[in-house]
């Protein structure tokens, strides 16, 4: 069932830092493509998302660029800060509301 | 407006047992989703509703799973009998339904986390 591909598993970064998390899919219907956050206790939070018709999008620190023939898409946190650390994942949206999620990536900003 | 409520938040159970599971969704929102989360399959769509009516249950594992959702204001994840590989948090959210190419932000509740022993 695992339609969207997310690596790494796990990603241990130092403060100031580039975070750099990728994903993959393989169903061109999907036609959306958000990033979660996730803290300890807490269920996922909308962090920010992108249509396949943008190449990059940018909302402060965190950036998702799109390659739409490649059928990949990544988040780069830039200057990464402890506060970060976090669990992300990338998801995929088709049928208008049929959401996929990656398996997550666990952050660790080490300060 | 108080998000998505989900109960118990925590439920620890003996194998056999039925587990349910509760949700509330945001008040005006007309899809519902239930998500498990482990450690090894990360984070799984179980089934999700529209306007009340189940429109994928794919996802869910067996047939010990049900859900329902009566209402637009309440949903219902059973698990009957329960077993231990049913351990996980399982999430529910909700969302307003997406114009084609449009954003939509999922609202996630705080999850229950189950034990099954």
């Amino acid at each position: 069932q695992q339609q969207v591909k997310q690596s790494p598993q796990s990603l241990i970064v130092q403060k100031g830092g580039i975070s750099i998390i990728n994903c993959a899919y393989e169903n061109t219907a999907f036609d959306y493509f958000p990033w979660y956050q996730q803290f300890p206790g807490k269920g996922p939070a909308l962090l920010i998302a992108i249509r396949p018709d943008v190449s990059e999008k940018k909302e402060g620190r965190f950036t998702i660029s799109f390659n739409k023939s490649a059928k990949q898409f990544s988040l780069h946190i830039m200057d990464s800060q402890p506060g970060d650390s976090a669990t992300y994942f990338c998801a995929a949206r088709y049928n208008n509301n049929d959401m996929r999620f990656g398996a997550g990536t666990r952050l660790t900003v080490k300060p | 407006d108080a998000g998505v409520i989900q109960s118990p938040r925590h439920e620890v159970t003996e194998m056999g047992q039925e587990v349910t599971l509760r949700c509330k969704p945001i008040s005006g929102h007309n899809s519902l989703f239930w998500y498990r989360q482990t450690m090894m399959r990360g984070l799984e769509l179980l089934i999700y509703f529209n306007n009340n009516v189940p429109i994928d249950d794919s996802g869910m594992p067996e047939d010990r799973f049900s859900a329902k959702m009566p209402n637009a204001s309440f949903s219902t994840l059973k698990i009957q009998p329960s077993e231990p590989r049913d351990s996980a948090v399982y999430f529910c959210a909700s969302t307003t339904r997406a114009t084609q190419g449009a954003g939509t932000e999922a609202f996630f509740g705080q999850g229950t986390r189950l034990t099954v022993v």
